[in-house]
């Protein structure tokens, strides 16, 4: 069935150093792939997305790179600060049901002051 | 804020009780959803409605009943819910224009706990 696996599950990262998330999808009909950050206490909130046309972009910080091929995608943050700590997801669109998202399991990033 | 608020933030109720939870989206969207949120699980999708009718059901069970009266508010109705229930319930929107290609805007969710 449909899944997306999302590595590593923790994230620990000293302070201005850079963090990756890697995200792998198994529908290569997907077309759309949003990054989510949640804070305690707060729903996910969408801080970048990438649709299939592209294959990179970025926003300051954040970047996400797609690779179609190999069905995968991932977040990078650099110049981290203690603020991006919070459990990042990723997700990819479901085309078999037009307004389902697959969620990955998340990331629980931690920026070490 | 997202413009998704979602009422109350915090539920404990028993496991015969009736309970319902409120969304409501000012961003002028059409679309809404319930997810269901579990320790180290991934988001579950629960319920989506497109203007007002439901256009997914992942195989819930009955003990959770949607209802969407308009396009700007959705309820989460419970009954006889099981311990195992117990989890963050979060609600979404989008436009509903465009199906699976839209960003979908969560509120911060209620945390329930079933006893």
């Amino acid at each position: 069935g449909e899944n997306v696996e999302q590595h590593p599950s923790t994230l620990s990262v000293q302070e201005g150093d850079s963090a990756v998330i890697k995200c792998t999808y198994s529908d290569s009909a997907s077309n759309y792939f949003p990054w989510y950050k949640q804070e305690l206490g707060k729903g996910p909130q969408l801080i970048i997305d990438i649709r299939s046309n592209v294959g990179e972009k970025k926003d300051q910080r954040i970047a996400v790179t797609l690779n179609k091929t190999a069905k995968h995608f991932s977040l990078h943050i650099t110049e981290t600060q203690p603020e991006d700590s919070a459990v990042y997801f990723c997700a990819a669109n479901s085309p078999s049901g037009t307004y389902k998202y697959i969620f990955g399991t998340g990331t629980r990033l931690k920026v070490l002051a | 804020e997202t413009g998704v608020t979602q009422t109350p933030r915090h539920l404990v109720m028993g496991m015969t009780n009736k309970k319902s939870l409120k969304c409501e989206q000012h961003l002028g969207h059409n679309a809404m959803y319930w997810y269901k949120q579990s320790a180290k699980k991934p988001l579950e999708l629960m319920f989506v409605y497109s203007l007002e009718e439901r256009v997914e059901n992942n195989s819930v069970p009955s003990r959770f009943s949607p209802e969407c009266p308009n396009s700007s508010h959705l309820f989460l109705h419970l009954h006889t819910l099981q311990p195992e229930d117990s989890a963050l319930y979060l609600c979404a929107s989008s436009q509903g224009r465009t199906g699976g290609w839209e960003t979908q805007y969560f509120g911060p969710g209620t945390r329930l706990l079933v006893l």
